[in-house]
Order: structure tokens, then sequence, then C-alpha cells
């Protein structure tokens, strides 16, 4: 079956431009989550959605970052005014059952020039 | 709150030879642990979890972790290393129950695996 899926695989910006990222989970699972992975480091955590509750938005690194989800499914990531420090690659994961399991996607990388 | 100590950034080894890949963590609370696995160009994958079931915990190809509370230690060991192996590896941390939804990333160990 289909895994996750983000799009676009590759953006390149420039600074002051603002991004959309998409990312499609896995039919059925009611969790959906977004990471960024900056080089060198680790993912980190940016926000979480679960069924119809208010999302966890506590990762969000600044207000230029806000995600939406739509009808419990596709998520959109958006990064306004982008800055260098923003390059990085941003994962979506999704579960079915509670955060344990997450399934993960290809990831979105993004370079601002 | 949690977070997870990788202790070797690189970790190199020959075909055959024990894989043994380090990590400590820190938790308030009794954690749920995970490693995943980053093949080149791939998604992260599960390779296996602790979630207060047995402490020895077996993943998939051939992986397995013991849970340690008094060392606090979810250290992740193969007997036998292949070249499929090479890749990079997180070890991730959550709270346990009632804890939440963040998972806390390590910074990665990135294994060769030399013939």
């Amino acid at each position: 079956g289909a895994g996750v899926s983000q799009s676009p695989s590759n953006k390149v910006t420039e600074k002051g431009k603002d991004v959309e990222l998409r990312c499609d989970p896995i039919s059925g699972h009611t969790a959906l989550y977004w990471y960024r992975q900056s080089l060198g480091q680790g993912l980190e955590f940016l926000i979480y959605f679960q069924g119809n509750s208010a999302p966890d938005k506590s990762g969000l690194p600044s207000d230029r970052f806000s995600a939406e989800r739509t009808g419990g499914s596709v998520s959109t990531l958006t990064i306004q005014r982008t800055q260098q420090e923003d390059s990085a690659v941003y994962l979506c994961a999704s579960s079915l059952a509670g955060p344990d399991t997450q399934y993960f996607g290809p990831g979105t990388r993004l370079t601002v020039l | 709150a949690q977070s997870v100590t990788q202790l070797d950034s690189h970790v190199s080894v020959s075909e055959g030879t024990p894989v043994l890949l380090r990590c400590n963590y820190s938790s308030s609370y009794s954690p749920s642990l995970f490693w995943y696995v980053q093949h080149p160009n791939k998604g992260l994958q599960l390779l296996l979890k602790y979630t207060s079931a047995a402490t020895l915990v077996k993943g998939i190809n051939g992986f397995e972790a013991e849970f340690k509370k008094s060392e606090t230690s979810f250290h992740l060991t193969k007997p036998s290393a292949h070249m499929s192996d090479a890749a990079e590896y997180f070890c991730v941390v959550r709270r346990g129950a009632g804890g939440g939804n963040k998972l806390t990333f390590g910074t990665g160990t990135q294994l060769k695996v030399e013939l």
C-alpha cells in the first residue's frame, strides 16, 4: 500500500519568500507529525495533529511557521519570510495508534538562498 | 523533559562482526524508547520499540536492544553486521504513559560496514 508522501521532494527558494510543503499521510491514520532535520542534527519535533483535536504546536520555532490539516488528511506546512537557517529536510509522519509507531515520508529538502 | 544521547556519531565495523550502537536516555517518567534507521535517500524506518514490556526487544533485520533502567541505557546490537546495515541510526525517547506526543530524537549514529 501507499506510504506517506511529501511534495515537493526538493525546494529552493530565496530568502524572504514564503513556501508551502505538503504531506499526504497513510490513509486512515489519524495522527500526523511534522519534524525538521537540520544538517548534523537529529530530528526536531515541530507540530502534531490528532483527529479533530487542537494541534500541539509546541515545537514550532517561530510564528513564521504554521501548519494546517484539512479534512483530517492532507497537511500543509507553511514557512513565511524564509530565512537561511530554515534550510533543512522537513519530514512528515503519520500513525494509526498514537505516537508510538510513526511512518515517515521521504521528506522535502528546503534550501533557502 | 526527556532527552537521548547517542554516544558515537560514527561507528565502523567489518562485515560479519558484532554491532553496538550506544544510547543513554533521560526521562522524568517511565519512557518509551525506539530505534529508527535511515538509509541514504530513504525515509526513516522503525527498527524496534520498548514500551514497558520485556526489557529485551527484538526488531527487524536481526537487531535487538535492551532497556536497562539502572544504567539509563538502550543500546542497539546485532550479532553479525551485513553490508546492507550501513545507514544512520537514531535513538528516540517518548515520555511514558500520558506523556504526550512528542518524540525526542538523538543526533544519530552513522554506521559504516566494511568488507
